[in-house]
């Protein structure tokens, strides 16, 4: 079973407001990543880390901004939460040794931004 | 830059074989690898291809062919929890894991 968990599952937040999904793994994991998903769609790279101190953009512009201070720990803030927000946020993890790509997924954080 | 083509639905019956392809345009291509994932859940990892040829895991087997830029999930002996959203995936070098748009298989009785 994936040792990796984001909090909190479900957020309905107001429009305007700050707010920030955790992502922890325990697998030492060098590579993490954050996709938006809508139902029933494809999954947009929207950051991702090599490790620690490692940030990049993804393919899908975001508001939004990550840190990657400790390697197990990969937040994701939403300076000023918009309806636009309102999606499902993934987060994941795979180890940079070798060249399998098994990723790891947390269960996900549902937003709702009203 | 990295694009990846699967087909968007695919309806099988019970009890049958289904093959969803998926074809890729990466730069320094390292593999290929399928996931998984049921409404309301996470992806799943099903398996990863570096080389060419089928590499089997229980109903599922998947296939590369790197000199066509091609692969497929062959799935057997449909059941019915089978029907899921299935993602073909590749990275390459430093760029970071980036998914298909995903395949829709609906599996009928």
């Amino acid at each position: 079973e994936a040792d990796i968990y984001q909090t909190p599952r479900y957020l309905v937040i107001g429009t305007g407001k700050k707010i920030t999904l955790e992502c922890s793994q325990t697998m030492g994991h060098d590579k993490m990543y954050w996709y938006q998903q809508d139902p029933g769609m494809e999954l947009h790279l929207i950051h991702y880390s090599y490790g620690v101190n490692s940030t990049e953009k993804g393919d899908l512009s975001s508001e939004s901004t990550v840190s990657r201070i400790r390697t197990e720990h990969f937040p994701l803030t939403l300076e000023s939460a918009r309806p636009s927000h309102t999606s499902q946020y993934l987060c994941a993890s795979s180890s940079r040794q070798g060249k399998n790509t098994e990723a790891f997924f947390g269960q996900g954080t549902r937003l709702t931004v009203v | 830059g990295q694009s990846l083509e699967q087909p968007s639905e695919v309806t099988a019956v019970e009890g049958a074989i289904v093959q969803i392809n998926c074809t890729y345009q990466t730069s320094g291509f390292y593999g290929l690898s399928w996931y998984q994932q049921h409404d309301g859940g996470a992806p799943t990892f099903l398996s990863y291809n570096a080389l060419d040829g089928l590499e089997e895991t229980g109903r599922f087997s998947s296939f590369l062919s790197r000199s066509d830029s091609y692969g497929y999930l062959l799935l057997q002996e449909l059941q019915m929890k089978d029907s899921a959203s299935y993602f073909c995936a590749s990275n390459s070098g430093n760029t970071p894991l980036v998914f298909g748009k995903g395949t829709r298989l609906s599996v009928i009785a």
